[in-house]
């Protein structure tokens, strides 16, 4: 069964340093979003992500991030100068966009990349 | 404003009773909802969802749009059954609709 992966599974990085987050969504997918899990709360809504703009964010997404599909695979989330409060679980997922039924295709997940700032 | 509820933190039942993981919502439109559920060392992955009305695992749930709840309930629980369980809400532009999460219920199953 095809999968979203996401790369790497861990990254360290210096606060104020800059930090992309790779994702490979589901090959014929259209959607794609990034979410992010601070430890002990909830899953949080990023971006959405369609026809090479972004479609939505949320109020966590502010200047600082930003997203990118630099070919036909690649969804990146990039972080220009991180701060300590960026260190969380960022998921990567993907839908179908297929078909009349478009919104209600169901995301698929990566494993996660977990950011640590130090 | 979109918002998913799920009561409890941790829910711990014995093999073979009964499960409810509660869930309600608030949403203005009309909301479709989702549960996913983690294992241990694995990723986040749909379990089911209003709309198939279906039976995944043994589990089912309902939507209840007068009481906003969604709540995940199998009559029978199994020890494989232990894992991170999140209500989530679709809403947002057509299209790319976003999830809202609640703050998920962990589930443990014991023999």
């Amino acid at each position: 069964e095809p999968e979203v992966t996401q790369t790497p599974s861990h990254q360290v990085t210096q606060m104020g340093q800059e930090v992309i987050l790779r994702c490979v969504p589901i090959s014929n997918h259209l959607y794609f979003y990034w979410y992010r899990q601070i430890l002990g709360q909830k899953v949080e809504f990023l971006v959405s992500f369609y026809n090479n703009e972004i479609s939505e964010k949320s109020e966590i997404f502010d200047d600082q991030f930003s997203v990118e599909r630099p070919d036909g695979s690649n969804f990146t989330l990039k972080i220009r100068s991180t701060k300590l409060e960026d260190s969380a679980m960022y998921f990567c997922a993907s839908s179908d966009g297929t078909g009349w039924q478009v919104v209600n295709q169901p995301q698929h997940f990566g494993d996660g990349t977990r950011l640590s700032i130090l | 404003a979109q918002r998913v509820t799920q009561p409890e933190k941790l829910l711990s039942v014995f093999k073979g009773a009964p499960v409810e993981l509660k869930c309600n919502y608030s949403y203005s439109g009309s909301p479709e909802l989702f549960w996913y559920v983690q294992y241990s060392r694995q990723r986040l992955q749909l379990l089911l969802r209003h709309i198939s009305r279906e039976s995944i695992k043994g589990f089912t749930a309902d939507l209840n749009k007068g009481e906003t709840s969604f709540h995940l309930k199998k009559p029978f629980a199994q020890e494989e059954d232990s894992a991170m369980y999140y209500c989530a809400l679709s809403g947002g532009i057509q299209g790319a609709q976003k999830l809202v999460f609640g703050q998920g219920t962990r589930l443990t199953i014991n023999p």
